[in-house]
């Protein structure tokens, strides 16, 4: 089945220590986003990519960037994880901008130690 | 930038009783709704869309929803609540004067009880 798939599930990694999340796709769409979920909160649009065009929302901060080397593959760094930036992290792919048809991954738990 | 607000942050409800889940949008024009589920430690689903047309909009999982433009609303209902209902509940608007991009509501976590 097309899906989106984040690896891993869950991630642990210490103050301070750079970590990637991986975002994968089979469904072959234009639009991948990172969205960061904190306990009991909605989630909150970080940036995303149309194609190789990279989009970042204002009040993103630096410390978090993405990379979108081909189609199927996005990946989110952060450069040095705060406590503050342990959440759920989830990648969701559309067809194109405008909410029609985005499919989530199942996410990443992040836990900073 | 468009935005949706959810009253309610916790109901509970016993199981085979009807429900409603209150969503309310802010923005002048006819804004593109959704409703999405995410049970615990799970991504979101999609319930269903609204977008124009028929204001009454039938989703999956037996979820219906009604487009209101005299109350700025796009409530969640469903007539008899299942105990695997039990998620948090997420309204979410598409972001038409920005980037088109989707912004979700804080959600409204819903208790099922025998």
């Amino acid at each position: 089945d097309a899906m989106v798939i984040q690896n891993p599930r869950y991630q642990v990694t210490q103050f301070g220590k750079p970590v990637t999340l991986s975002c994968s796709q089979t469904l072959n769409h234009n639009v991948m986003y990172w969205y960061q979920q904190k306990s009991s909160q909605a989630p909150k649009l970080l940036f995303h990519y149309y194609d190789k065009d990279f989009n970042n929302e204002a009040d993103t901060p630096d410390n978090f960037q993405s990379r979108r080397p081909n189609t199927s593959f996005c990946f989110l760094d952060i450069r040095s994880p705060g406590l503050g930036d342990a959440a759920m992290y989830l990648c969701a792919t559309s067809r194109a901008l405008g909410g029609y048809g985005y499919t989530f991954g199942s996410g990443t738990r992040l836990t900073v130690v | 930038a468009q935005s949706v607000t959810q009253p309610d942050i916790h109901i509970t409800v016993s199981e085979g009783a009807s429900l409603e889940l209150r969503c309310n949008y802010s923005y002048g024009a006819t804004p593109y709704l959704f409703w999405y589920v995410q049970s615990p430690g799970q991504g979101l689903q999609l319930l269903l869309k609204y977008f124009s047309g028929d204001t009454l909009v039938q989703g999956i999982k037996g979820f219906e929803a009604e487009f209101k433009r005299s109350q700025s609303s796009f409530n969640l209902r469903k007539p008899s609540v299942h105990w695997s209902d039990a998620a948090e509940y997420f309204c979410a608007v598409v972001d038409q004067t920005g980037a088109n991009n989707l912004f979700f509501g804080t959600g409204t976590r819903l208790t099922v009880i025998p």
